[in-house]
């Protein structure tokens, strides 16, 4: 199975930090990975696949880059809705993986 | 507008079986792999299984952890996917959801989750 390794595990940050997310695979997935944000309560919602590409909808503070084990998710402008928990998950090959999450609060 | 809609989760003891449904709206819901992903309380995020589309012969794939216990279904005509887990043990307690995906994709549309808890 492919692990995932995300970091940090929890971040502190203010309104309008930039935040950068990263996402290790203990082996090459290619461009096959994907990140969502799921806040307390709710279901995951799809914010990136294909590693850079931006689900439609989702605002373009967010952006995504990597390729093979080393990815990262960047925030540009941290937004009061922006506070949740962000995954990663690889959809190279099954069985599907997700990262451990890091949850983003308010300092 | 696409909807998934699970019903069917509850308190069930060790031992024991649960049958969840997903009821699918706004899309063609036979060209579309389906999965399902759990997630126990104040955990991350974990795969259960997927059921593939009918162009893929409706073929399944499973977790090493569910795998022989949980078993995936489908029927195209009323747009519902199913999970029957049997055997369930307590740290089968979850959140599950079903979710919509293609190969090589990740899941784009989630439903709003059913809670399974399995205790004495």
């Amino acid at each position: 199975d492919i692990q995932l390794t995300q970091s940090p595990s929890f971040l502190s940050a203010s309104v309008g930090d930039r935040v950068t997310i990263t996402c290790r695979a203990s082996q090459g997935i290619s461009s096959y990975l994907a990140w969502y944000q799921q806040i307390p309560g709710k279901a995951p919602k799809l914010l990136i696949y294909a590693a850079s590409t931006l689900q439609s909808g989702v605002p373009s503070r967010f952006s995504g880059s990597g390729s093979g084990t080393e990815f990262t998710l960047t925030i540009s402008s941290l937004q009061p809705e922006d506070f949740a928990t962000y995954y990663c998950q690889q959809v190279n090959s099954l069985p599907l993986t997700f990262g451990g999450g890091t949850k983003v609060e308010i300092k | 507008e696409v909807q998934l809609v699970e019903s069917g989760g509850g308190l069930v003891q060790p031992g024991g079986s649960l049958r969840l449904s997903c009821a699918a709206s706004g899309f063609t819901f036979s060209d579309h792999y389906m999965d399902w992903v759990r997630q126990a309380p104040g955990k991350g995020l974990e795969w259960v299984g997927r059921d593939r589309n009918k162009a893929n012969g409706y073929t399944t794939e499973y977790a090493a952890s569910v795998k022989g216990r949980f078993t995936i279904s489908r029927d195209d005509s009323k747009n519902s996917l199913f999970l029957q887990m049997n055997s369930l043990k307590i740290e089968d307690t979850a959140v599950y959801y079903c979710a919509r995906s293609l190969p090589y994709s990740p899941q784009d549309y989630w439903g709003q989750g059913t809670l399974v808890t399995v205790s004495s």
